[in-house]
């Protein structure tokens, strides 16, 4: 099964981009590439998710490496509300045993 | 709105005593999950499924029981719940196992076995 690795924490300042990366290297070429990330105290949230190309929302946006080995979570200006554990996991046919990992926890300082 | 709601949001029970935590989806979804979170070990799926009346083992499924009678429920239940049952318990839906689909996370069970 394709995995993923993630640092396990990452510190930025307020109103400044924050890149999280992800490592993927088995992954397949059906692969979809999903970010969630869990505020405290919530459920996990969708934030993004893609294919080859890169994407955007009002999120965040997802910059996918040529080769697809690994991508990279990009919020443009972080705020404090920001400060979550973020998840990349891989969704493809056959893997409904979505296992999430321990994320990065991202710490936003004032 | 479209939600994933679970009930109940806190449980304390003891050792042995039958529980059922409750998952319903108003958005017509064919896949459900659930998922424990312990500190340090992440979100583990404890079960899934992708549609009625057909569920299958997740990467920790021992201890625990599910049923899709319908749609949009997907209960979780603890014949004889154990201590190390307590944890965080959270539900989840997609459209389909679709691999474009995103998933829709409930607000979390906090369960406490005693």
């Amino acid at each position: 099964d394709a995995k993923t690795t993630q640092p396990n924490s990452m510190e930025s300042n307020e109103e400044e981009p924050v890149h999280l990366p992800c490592n993927h290297s088995t992954i397949s070429g059906t692969d979809y590439i999903h970010w969630y990330r869990q505020l405290p105290s919530q459920g996990p949230e969708y934030v993004i998710h893609g294919l080859t190309s890169n994407v955007n929302n009002r999120m965040a946006s997802l910059a996918i490496a040529e080769d697809r080995k690994s991508s990279t979570l990009i919020l443009h200006r972080a705020t404090l509300r920001d400060a979550a554990v973020y998840y990349c996991i891989l969704r493809y046919f056959g893997n409904e045993k979505l296992t999430f990992g321990t994320g990065t926890r991202l710490t936003i300082i004032p | 709105e479209a939600q994933v709601t679970q009930n109940p949001r806190y449980l304390i029970t003891v050792t042995g005593k039958k529980l059922t935590v409750t998952c319903s989806q108003n958005m017509n979804h064919e896949y459900m999950s659930w998922y424990r979170q312990d500190p340090g070990l992440g979100l583990r799926q404890i079960y899934y499924s992708m549609n009625v009346e057909v569920t299958d083992k997740g990467d920790v499924p021992e201890g625990y029981k599910v049923s899709r009678k319908e749609k949009r429920n997907f209960p979780l239940i603890l014949e004889s719940p154990s201590p190390n049952q307590t944890s965080l318990y959270f539900c989840a839906s997609s459209l389909f196992r679709a691999t474009n689909e995103k998933l829709f996370f409930g607000s979390g069970t906090q369960l406490s076995v005693l």
